[in-house]
């Protein structure tokens, strides 16, 4: 059974703060990806990999930065939070031969930033 | 660029009742067309999928969508539905010509009333 699993369900961290979240999974996959989803807006793409060390600007990667030193690993990373990243945050993986890059998602970890 | 309308935000349905989701996309050529289900807490779980071939796609727990090229449309239904569906469906919509990316719409919340 495929697997991607998200380091923290549920997150709380202060303005400024550094905030690492940490996506991992098991398919042997190239291609990785960090949603945020909010209400009304669904799920918006924040950046992408489609290998070690290659990273790509999603529509809105403002903010966030991200590591990939791994395959199967996949960190997306707050410099420094503010309260307007407070959001669900959706990991995703894909693969490159797989079916139409069909999408295999994370549970999400919910951040709180106050 | 590709785009997705999910026009409905909210829909209430009675169990047992019909459930139609509606979806509207945008992109010049065939696109990859799919339809992901988020229960509540939950990440997303792919429904079903379209690539060619057969317009009407059978997908799990009892879903179907059609693949209307003429109407840019893929709708999603169920002949009866239970209290267990009650989640947020997103449609995505993907093209080779994107990579490997996939652009969602903004979600309709399904309720399903006793």
């Amino acid at each position: 059974d495929v697997k991607v699993t998200q380091s923290s369900r549920y997150l709380v961290k202060r303005t400024g703060e550094k905030v690492f979240l940490e996506c991992v999974q098991d398919m042997d996959h190239e291609n990785m990806f960090w949603y945020r989803q909010d209400p009304g807006l669904g799920l918006r793409l924040i950046y992408f990999s489609y290998d070690v060390k290659m990273k790509e600007k999603g529509d809105i990667p403002e903010g966030y930065s991200v590591s990939r030193e791994k395959k199967e690993r996949f960190s997306l990373i707050l410099e420094s939070a503010s309260t307007n990243q407070t959001s669900m945050y959706l990991c995703a993986s894909s693969s490159l031969s797989g079916a139409h890059y069909e999408q295999y998602f994370g549970p999400g970890t919910r951040l709180t930033v106050t | 660029a590709q785009s997705v309308t999910q026009p409905d935000i909210h829909i209430t349905v009675s169990e047992g009742a019909s459930l139609e989701l509606r979806c509207n996309y945008s992109y010049g050529a065939t696109p990859y067309l799919f339809w992901y289900v988020q229960s509540p807490g939950q990440g997303l779980q792919l429904l079903l999928k379209y690539f060619s071939g057969d317009t009407l796609v059978q997908g799990i727990k009892g879903f179907e969508a059609e693949f209307k090229r003429s109407q840019s449309s893929f709708n999603l239904r169920k002949p009866s539905v239970h209290w267990s569906d009650a989640a947020e469906y997103f449609c995505a919509v993907g093209a080779r010509a994107a990579g490997n990316k996939l652009t969602f719409g903004g979600g309709t919340r399904v309720l399903v009333k006793p």
